[in-house]
């Protein structure tokens, strides 16, 4: 397809595990975003990439969080050692660049529950 | 640090009732402002942006102005529609992110 895709949709881990969640951005797209999302708020930002270069790490709220772009193109989001307070949506998005007035795009997000 | 205020929801009008949520902002510098709409189960769709003062960004039959002088991007629609349901998000874009305030739920019923 033509927009951001994310994977997988759904994941439900027990606390203490690792997981991984992957962005794949719309082709051409130099900037990647990602974003957390609590139940009934607004997205907070994570970290920022340009090409392969996280640029902004600012938002990643440990060092248990663990982001990687090493190609320029597809995107994972690690956390490691789970705990619940990690559970939220968490959305990818992606744009031609990442300053001025160019839209971000996004995923539908992954929902990752922690038991 | 930059933040964002919208009126709290949820907003509930009848079909062809008229629109506004208020939107203001705190920023550094000059940023670029949009309005995004997350339908049901649904992620984050890009609705408006106005880039500049004065900027009038439009969409689907929704509105908002850039008013520098208030820090203002209120949302305006004439005549919603069920389907308008969802939650508006209006975010600043500044530097490399975009600031999300907390949404406001709009219900339309018939």
């Amino acid at each position: 397809g033509a927009g951001v895709s994310q994977s997988p949709r759904y994941k439900v881990a027990k606390r203490g595990q690792d997981v991984a969640l992957r962005c794949d951005p719309i082709s051409g797209h130099v900037s990647l975003f990602w974003y957390q999302q609590a139940l009934g708020q607004g997205p907070e930002f994570l970290t920022y990439f340009q090409n392969e270069a996280q640029l902004d790490k600012s938002g990643l709220p440990s060092d248990r969080f663990f982001a990687e772009r090493p190609e320029g193109s597809v995107s994972t989001l690690k956390i490691q050692r789970t705990q619940q307070e990690d559970s939220a949506v968490y959305l990818c998005a992606s744009s031609l660049v990442g300053q001025g007035g160019q839209p971000q795009h996004f995923g539908d997000g992954t929902r990752l529950s922690i038991l | 640090g930059d933040s964002v205020t919208q009126m709290e929801g949820p907003v509930t009008l009848s079909e062809e009732a008229f629109l506004t949520i208020n939107c203001t902002y705190t920023a550094t510098g000059y940023p670029s402002l949009f309005w995004y709409v997350q339908y049901p189960g649904e992620g984050l769709q890009l609705l408006l942006k106005a880039t500049k003062a004065d900027d009038k960004g439009s969409n689907k039959g929704f509105e908002a102005t850039y008013r520098k002088e208030t820090t203002s991007f209120h949302l305006e629609k004439g005549s919603v529609q069920v389907s308008d349901s969802a939650v508006y998000f209006c975010a600043p874009h500044n530097t490399d992110k975009l600031i999300f305030g907390t949404g406001t739920r709009l219900q339309v019923f018939p």
